[in-house]
């Protein structure tokens, strides 16, 4: 069983267009995230979500915006997508963070602009 | 934001030779981890260390975490192709226990 999965795996699709993508785990964990993977392979935190309720949000364009239906599942749905979209999507969870937390990663989407 | 530099950026070598890979920051550190990325992965855990000075092995791994909590090391011993992949240290800090991560390290074993 896939710990952390999500959907599409690819996505190529037009400027202007707008997409979701969507992630499920079955780990139990109350925290989810959102981490943005560039062409030179900087992972950047987006969203953190904790029982469904959003408490990080770095300077991420309002045209991305997280959905957390339940404690299992955080979605990302962007409007708008621009060329500097493009780029590896990874969603995560883990349990209740503290220092010690291992975040679990799901397999990415990789997203492109064209 | 707090920022993680890792060093080497790249790192091509033989089997059977040793490697450091470097993460430092100016920042303290509640912990520090270590990752690895695959291609078409995300990223997998490989150590936590949250205590200063902290030596961690894992087989042919050491970790290392320095003194003052900004900084952390990793060693590998007779580096094997199997070891090819992306390293990436995180750092969590006491506020929002969320992982920041360095660049990376892109590390490739010929045999």
């Amino acid at each position: 069983d896939t710990a952390v999965s999500q959907t599409p795996k690819y996505l190529v699709t037009q400027m202007g267009n707008d997409k979701s993508i969507k992630c499920e785990q079955n780990l139990g964990h109350d925290t989810m995230y959102w981490y943005k993977q560039d062409s030179k392979k900087f992972l950047k935190i987006m969203f953190s979500y904790n029982n469904k309720e959003l408490i990080i949000n770095e300077t991420v364009p309002n045209r991305f915006s997280p959905k957390s239906p339940d404690k299992a599942h955080l979605n990302l749905h962007i409007n708008s997508l621009e060329l500097g979209d493009s780029a590896v999507y990874f969603c995560a969870s883990s349990q209740v963070p503290d220092r010690a937390i291992e975040a679990f990663f799901g397999q990415g989407t990789r997203l492109t602009v064209v | 934001t707090q920022l993680l530099e890792q060093s080497p950026q790249f790192l091509s070598i033989q089997e059977g030779e040793n490697l450091t890979v470097y993460c430092n920051s100016s920042s303290v550190f509640s912990s520090l981890q270590w990752y690895r990325q695959e291609p078409g992965e995300g990223p997998v855990l490989l150590v936590t260390v949250v205590t200063g000075g902290e030596v961690k092995k894992l087989k042919r791994l050491t970790f290392q975490f320095g003194d003052a909590r900004k900084d952390s090391s990793l060693h590998i011993t007779a580096a094997q192709p199997g070891d090819t992949g992306l390293y990436l240290c995180a750092g969590i800090s006491g506020g929002s226990y969320i992982p920041t991560f360095g660049r990376g390290t892109s590390l490739i074993v010929h045999p």
